[in-house]
């Protein structure tokens, strides 16, 4: 079936470091693809969002490049300050499957001030 | 700050309890899911609805769980007889349609059954 695979469970990095957060993904056909954000005690928010028309999503300084060839989506951000810290979910959705998001394991992003 | 309303924020239940959890969908929003998110983080799709129709579930949700998106209403999901395995962070999210757009969640439920 359709699946979302996200290698890193933690991150830790310091501020103004650069991050790059693991995202690939199996599918029959293109899935469009998502990046959330969640932070404690909160519901997920959506950070990125990329369909097989556009090839690159930018937000907050976060950007996502949808690889068709590795089958990748990778979320990565120059410099990070402490206040994105914060778990990050990798997701898809099929145009078959009526809106339902498959989330990868999700990576729990820590930085050191 | 999100606009999917969920109530209550926090809900304790004895095992063998009622757990009744509500949301409001964002405004103009036809489609809503229910996603159960555990300790570690993974996501469960549980149900979801168009208006007032089922699109999709799980075979758990067709024991003790039941959900419903009343016209005019808020949005329900319902565990008859909690249990431990039940408690988690419980996730409404309302999308524009089903296919392709951006689900947006609410701030979620989180239930602890003791």
């Amino acid at each position: 079936g359709d699946s979302v695979t996200q290698k890193q469970g933690q991150v830790t990095l310091s501020e103004d470091d650069f991050l790059f957060i693991n995202c690939t993904y199996s599918t029959t056909t293109y899935p469009t693809l998502f990046w959330y954000v969640q932070y404690p005690g909160q519901g997920p928010q959506l950070l990125l969002k990329v369909t097989t028309a556009n090839n690159k999503g930018i937000s907050r300084g976060f950007e996502a490049t949808y690889d068709k060839g590795t089958t990748s989506f990778h979320l990565q951000k120059a410099s990070v300050q402490e206040s994105d810290s914060a778990v990050y979910f990798c997701a898809l959705v099929m145009n078959y499957n009526q809106g339902k998001l498959i989330f990868g394991q999700g990576t729990k992003l820590s930085i050191k001030p | 700050n999100s606009k999917v309303i969920q109530t209550p924020r926090y809900l304790v239940k004895g095992q063998g309890q009622k757990a009744k959890m509500r949301c409001i969908p964002e405004k103009g929003h036809p489609v809503v899911f229910w996603y159960q998110q555990n300790k570690n983080n993974e996501f469960k799709f549980l149900i979801n609805f168009q208006n007032q129709e089922v699109l999709q579930q799980i075979d758990m949700t067709e024991k003790r769980f039941s959900a419903e998106c009343p016209s005019n209403s808020p949005c329900s999901l319902e565990i008859q007889s909690s249990e431990a395995g039940d408690s988690a962070l419980y996730l409404c999210a309302s999308s524009p349609t089903g296919s392709g757009n951006t689900l947006y969640f609410g701030e979620g439920s989180r239930l602890i059954v003791v």
